[in-house]
């Protein structure tokens, strides 16, 4: 079952830049990168997303490489706020239909 | 400006007991879908729907099943509760462009 990779947690202190990488091996050829941020007892919230290259927004940047078989999420000067899980989402075409499979999922912990 | 509305939010069931959880979006969207998420765990995929008439399985189905009443409308039914159900579920819309899917609230149940 082709499914998503991130780490399973990361450290990081107020105003640091943080990068969390995803690997999606198997994604399908149109298929779009997106990252989502969750709070606890939240739902997951829409981040950012991108097809190839580089994406920048009010809140992240994206950086996926020319092969797309992974995605750099990049929270520049996090603060105490951003700390929360973060998933990749890719699209995964399986079995001839159409599934959205979350990654496992990146803790992040922001430290004053 | 509702989104995608779940109900109840809360539900303690004794093992099993049935029950169907409710969900509704207003943004006209064609795919539906059903998650779980058990504590410090992430997300994963149990039914979806790409279109109205239409379900699929996704990551975990065993012990559930889905029905897309409508456009509107994907409902979430476990037939006889067990423990291990015990979980947080969130219904979530796609539209037709890219990754980008709202979640609602969660639905907090509890078998005992």
């Amino acid at each position: 079952l082709a499914k998503t990779t991130q780490p399973i947690s990361m450290d990081s202190y107020e105003g640091q830049e943080v990068n969390i990488t995803c690997s999606h091996n198997n994604i399908a050829t149109n298929d779009y990168i997106t990252w989502y941020q969750q709070f606890p007892s939240q739902g997951p919230r829409f981040i950012i997303q991108g097809y190839k290259t580089k994406v920048t927004n009010e809140v992240a940047s994206l950086f996926i490489p020319a092969d797309r078989k992974s995605s750099t999420l990049s929270l520049p000067r996090v603060s105490l706020s951003d700390t929360a899980v973060y998933y990749c989402l890719v699209g995964f075409l399986m079995d001839s239909s159409y599934k959205l499979i979350f990654g496992s999922g990146t803790r992040l912990l922001v430290r004053p | 400006n509702a989104g995608v509305t779940q109900t109840p939010k809360f539900q303690v069931l004794k093992t099993g007991q049935s029950m169907t959880l409710q969900c509704a979006q207003d943004m006209n969207h064609n795919s539906m879908y059903w998650y779980r998420q058990d504590p410090g765990m992430g997300l994963r995929l149990i039914y979806y729907s790409a279109s109205e008439g239409t379900t699929d399985k996704g990551e975990v189905p065993n012990g559930y099943n889905v029905s897309r009443l409508n456009k509107r409308e994907f409902s979430l039914r476990l037939e006889s509760a067990a423990p291990s159900q015990t979980s947080v579920y969130f219904c979530a819309s796609r539209g037709d462009i890219r990754n980008t899917i709202y979640f609602g609230e969660g639905s907090w149940l509890t078998v005992v």
